[in-house]
Order: C-alpha cells, then sequence, then structure tokens
C-alpha cells in the first residue's frame, strides 16, 4: 500500500525566511510525485510533476526535488501570498490512483 | 476558460435523502475523479473513470454511484446521505493517464444533518 507523510504540519514564516517542506512516500514503482497548493475554499492547484529521483523543477520561489524516499518543496525568501496548505502525492505504475499526504499548512506573516 | 466546473458549491441534506453532484470539465480530458476531503484525512478517491462510459472504484466507494454518459461531465450520486458523508467532494480530470497533472475544481461542500 502507498503511503505518503508530509512534515510539518503546520509552518510559520517571517516573510523572507526560507524553508523547506518534506514529503515522504513508499510507493510500489513510482509512476511520478506530484506537488499541489491549496487556498482556502478553493481546489488544489497544480504546481510540478517529478518522475525520477534527482529530477528538480523550479516556479518562482518554489523549487521541488525527489529522491528515492522522499521530496522537498523549498519556498526561498516567501511572500506573504505564498500562504496556503501544499499537498504532495504520489502515483504508482499499477493502477491509476493518486496517494496524497496531509499536506503542510504554511503562513508567512509579513 | 472555465477548466473543471463543480455544481452546487453548498448543499445541506437531512440523512437518508439523496443528490447529485455535477462535474463538468471544457479540456477534452479522458480521465475523471471524485474525491472527499475530510479534516486530517487528507484526500481520498471515491470513483474515477478512465473514459467516456466507465467508472472504477477508488478508496472510499462505498455509499456513492457514478455515471460518465458524456466525456465532458462525470456524476457523483448518494442514495441515501449519511452524517459521515459530510465532507468537500472535489472532483478533478487529468489528460490521459494517471502520470499526468489532475486538475481540480473549486469544490462541493455537503452537510448531512
Amino acid at each position: 500500500e502507498d503511503q505518503v507523510t508530509q512534515s510539518p504540519e503546520a509552518l510559520r514564516l517571517q516573510e523572507g525566511e526560507s524553508s523547506s517542506l518534506n514529503c515522504s512516500y513508499t510507493v510500489s514503482g513510482l509512476r511520478g510525485l506530484f506537488w499541489y497548493r491549496q487556498d482556502p475554499g478553493k481546489g488544489p492547484e497544480f504546481l510540478f510533476t517529478l518522475y525520477s529521483a534527482g529530477e528538480e523543477k523550479e516556479k518562482e520561489r518554489l523549487k521541488a526535488t525527489l529522491t528515492k524516499k522522499e521530496s522537498f518543496l523549498h519556498i526561498t525568501a516567501p511572500k506573504p501570498e505564498d500562504s496556503a496548505t501544499y499537498l504532495c502525492a504520489v502515483a504508482n505504475n499499477a493502477g491509476n490512483m493518486l496517494t496524497f499526504g496531509g499536506g503542510t499548512r504554511l503562513m508567512v506573516k509579513p | 476558460n472555465a477548466g473543471v466546473t463543480q455544481t452546487p458549491k453548498f448543499r445541506v441534506l437531512k440523512t437518508g435523502q439523496s443528490m447529485t453532484l455535477l462535474c463538468a470539465q471544457d479540456m477534452n480530458h479522458e480521465y475523471m475523479y471524485w474525491y472527499r476531503q475530510d479534516p486530517g484525512m487528507g484526500l481520498r478517491l471515491i470513483h474515477y473513470s478512465v473514459g467516456e462510459g466507465t467508472t472504477a472504484k477508488g478508496e472510499v466507494p462505498d455509499g456513492y454511484n457514478v455515471s460518465r454518459l458524456k466525456k465532458q461531465n462525470f456524476l457523483l450520486g448518494l442514495e441515501s446521505a449519511a452524517p459521515s458523508q459530510t465532507s468537500v467532494y472535489f472532483c478533478a480530470s487529468s489528460t490521459d493517464s494517471i502520470g499526468q497533472p489532475q486538475h481540480f475544481g473549486d469544490g462541493t461542500r455537503l452537510s448531512i444533518l
């Protein structure tokens, strides 16, 4: 059974204070690892897909990295508008389902 | 470009009532999904469809039925609502495989009294 664990559950940062969110996973053959951002009252918004260990992707202040056991979402010099819940999910080679982690709620104070 | 649209946005039901949630996508995606999101449980897959006329069970299918009569629409039905089905329901779609990113609607907030 695929499992995804995200840590920390909540993270408070000052504006400009860089940090990382962790996504640890176990999967029977990784098809892809996905990062989403979810704002209150909204659906998840796609950020990145990573397909193999060593892969990295960037978008503005966000950078996602992948190893065989975990993924990190690095946030550089965050702004208050980066405040949201960040979700990680994995897809395996055998099926048609994503397994989601519980998310990390990020709060960036000005 | 609307993307994924869910109706209604909010609904309150009494135990035992039935209802249908509608999801429509305008991206010509093959795959569609229904999830529920509960505090502390994350997103869990209820049912999914890999194409028009097909449906399959996800992680938590009991108490729900689905239909995909048209490629752009995916319906989620509750035949006899129970308080345990109080949740936020999200629909998503993706192009042609689980390896592609899913695009989500903004959810239906359902309360069962």
